[in-house]
């Protein structure tokens, strides 16, 4: 069936570096991605979306790259912190249904 | 900072017994939704509510869990009898709107262990 997933279960950094994690969606229909990080012990929080009639949108620290021609979404994170290390999950929806679909997490981990 | 509360946080249970969760959304937030998450993996949506009403339960194992939100507020999900395939994190989260927004605050979870 339709999933979203992500190529890559754990990235390590140095603070200070850029973080890029990737994810692959399969859904042609979907028209809306989000990007959530989750910290140990808490609930998802929203970091940044996107509409599928952008291609890259800009927030503090962070872009997210949306490639609908392979059908590929990628969060950069610049200068990453200590702060940063989470889990963070990319989500998929579409107009109509207002209830993310969730892949798999990707754990970032950053070495101060 | 307004918060979704949730309690427990964590909860250990024997199987076939029953178990309840608490969820007291965003204040004025009319849509609260209960997840399910197994490790690992992302937020399994179980049931939508609009004030009391339920939008969408069609994930909800009916012959095991129930939710009610009575008074459109605050809201508790039941599992009876618990099962050791249960043992997950179950978050809430609500939103201020219902259609036209992923905007959605999520709770600290309870982490549910059967034993």
């Amino acid at each position: 069936g339709e999933s979203v997933g992500l190529h890559l279960p754990t990235l390590s950094v140095q603070e200070g570096d850029n973080s890029i994690i990737n994810c692959a969606y399969s859904n042609s229909a979907s028209d809306y991605f989000i990007w959530y990080k989750q910290e140990s012990g808490k609930g998802p929080q929203f970091i940044i979306d996107i509409r599928s009639n952008m291609d890259k949108r800009q927030g503090q620290r962070v872009t997210v790259l949306l490639n609908k021609t392979v059908k590929h979404l990628s969060l950069q994170i610049a200068a990453t912190q200590p702060g940063d290390s989470a889990v963070y999950f990319c989500a998929e929806g579409s107009r109509g249904s207002y209830i993310p679909t969730f892949g798999r997490g990707t754990s970032l981990i950053v070495h101060p | 900072e307004a918060e979704v509360a949730q309690s427990p946080r964590y909860k250990i249970t024997e199987k076939s017994q029953a178990v309840a969760f608490w969820c007291d959304p965003i204040s004025g937030h009319a849509t609260l939704y209960w997840y399910r998450q197994i490790l690992g993996q992302g937020p399994e949506l179980l049931v939508q509510f609009q004030d009391e009403s339920v939008v969408d339960d069609s994930q909800l194992p009916k012959d095991r869990f129930s939710a009610e939100r009575l008074k459109g507020v605050d809201s508790t999900l039941k599992i009876q009898p618990a099962e050791l395939g249960d043992s997950a994190m179950y978050l809430c989260a609500s939103s201020p709107k219902f259609l036209g927004s992923y905007e959605q605050y999520f709770g600290p979870g309870t982490r549910l262990t059967v034993t």
